[in-house]
């Protein structure tokens, strides 16, 4: 089991530019969460999908900031036009739903905007 | 504001002392779970605590829950130098999103 996985590690963008964050949950698990993590602001909750429907984005920026999860075995953060003040550390995790609460983590990709 | 928030944002203990870290938490819950994280990596769960439940064990870990104050603790006895982390409470208190708390940076010296 390699864990949930989150590619790149790292990326840096420019003022403006688009950054696309990608995630591969555990196989079979049905809930898929990102949370954007700061020194300031700690770890906050963005968006959710259960078997890829959005459940719940109450976190997420309302301008700029999309999530989708095409199929079970990925998920992808889109931030348009970013801004220094994206930059984080962004973290997806995965949860088999009806088994356990427990929230399983990938590395996170940490995003710098230049 | 927080859901839930550790109590302390530093803690630094000799390796084999005890250590407690506390959280408090508002409104109702239905569990409070305690992450580690490490650095350059995500949070990994050490203990799940249950609202019906008032302690939870997981080897050198011991976490407790108190409804009434609504509060939490994890205790870590025998601490080694890996044990240096940021350590989270979180709390759930409808479905399945966890919210964190800001964490508590421990550091266990030689």
């Amino acid at each position: 089991n390699a864990g949930v996985i989150q590619t790149p590690r790292h990326k840096v963008t420019g003022k403006g530019q688009e950054a696309t964050l990608w995630c591969e949950p555990i196989s079979g698990h049905s809930a898929v969460f990102w949370y954007r993590q700061t020194i300031v602001q700690g770890l906050e909750f963005l968006t959710y999908f259960r078997n890829q429907a959005p459940i719940d984005d109450s976190g997420m920026p309302k301008e700029r900031f999309s999530a989708q999860m095409p199929n079970q075995s990925h998920s992808t953060l889109k931030i348009q036009s970013t801004q220094p003040q994206d930059s984080a550390v962004y973290l997806c995790a995965s949860n088999p739903l009806g088994i356990t609460e427990t929230l399983y983590f990938g590395s996170g990709t940490r995003l710098t905007v230049l | 504001s927080q859901l839930a928030e550790e109590n302390s944002w530093a803690l630094s203990v000799h390796e084999g002392e005890s250590v407690t870290v506390n959280c408090s938490y508002k409104t109702s819950i239905t569990a409070l779970q305690w992450y580690r994280q490490k650095s350059g990596k995500g949070p990994a769960q050490l203990i799940l605590i249950r609202s019906n439940e008032r302690e939870k064990r997981n080897g050198r870990l011991r976490a407790t829950l108190d409804t009434s104050s609504q509060s939490s603790s994890l205790s870590i006895t025998a601490t080694r130098c890996e044990d240096t982390a940021v350590y989270f409470c979180a709390a759930n208190n409808a479905g399945a999103k966890l919210t964190f708390g800001g964490g508590t940076r421990l550091t266990v010296r030689p």
